[in-house]
């Protein structure tokens, strides 16, 4: 079945450090790959998303680009801030059928000033 | 604010009973899903509803069940509660089908004593 991995947390930066959280998934044909972020008592809110092989999708400074070859979608920021502090979750979907949502672990990123 | 509504936040129930969570999705959305977050088995799929039908199923135990009304709010009902039901349960909707996002929605919290 389809299935997402993601880096072990948690993850601690200082402020303006540069970010990666690895991401690599198994599934049968062409998913689209999101990144979720869920900042403390809130939902998740979708960060950025990519529906084909080499999309890259980028929102709030973050990047990820959808790599079939490797079958990954690491997310990264150049300079991360305070209020990037968050659990962030590496998600796929496939097109045909149910879109649910199949989920990485989380990791958890926190910003030190 | 995604637009999707779960009601209530919190709830603190003893084993054994019986608890309904509430949805409203975004306005003109079709699709809800609904999701458990939990500490041990992370953010699973439970069910899917589309336009007042279910059309997915994933890790939802006999013992859970939900409807989607003609006015599109759904409802997710868990009986015979036990301790290891105890999670953040969300929901999200989405336009409908093919590659449209999930917006989620803030939870609500179960807690059973």
């Amino acid at each position: 079945g389809n299935s997402v991995t993601q880096m072990e947390g948690p993850v601690t930066l200082s402020e303006e450090a540069f970010l990666t959280i690895n991401c690599t998934y198994t599934a049968t044909g062409y998913p689209s790959l999101f990144w979720y972020v869920q900042y403390p008592g809130e939902g998740l809110q979708l960060l950025l998303k990519a529906t084909k092989a080499d999309d890259k999708g980028s929102n709030k400074g973050f990047e990820a680009t959808y790599r079939k070859e490797t079958t990954s979608f690491h997310l990264e920021k150049g300079s991360v801030q305070v209020s990037d502090s968050a659990v962030y979750f590496c998600a796929l979907s496939q097109d045909q059928g149910a879109q649910k949502l199949v989920f990485g672990q989380g990791t958890r990123l926190t910003i030190n000033p | 604010d995604s637009g999707v509504t779960q009601t209530p936040k919190h709830l603190i129930t003893a084993t054994g009973q019986r608890v309904t969570l509430r949805c409203s999705p975004r306005s003109g959305d079709l699709s809800v899903y609904w999701y458990q977050q939990s500490l041990d088995q992370g953010l699973q799929f439970l069910i899917q509803y589309y336009n007042g039908e279910e059309r997915a199923k994933g890790n939802i135990l006999e013992r859970f069940s939900a409807q989607q009304f003609p006015d599109l709010h759904s409802e997710l009902n868990l009986s015979s509660l036990e301790l290891g039901d105890s999670a953040l349960y969300f929901c999200a909707s989405s336009a409908g089908q093919g590659k449209n996002i999930q917006y989620f929605g803030a939870g609500t919290r179960l807690s059973v004593l």
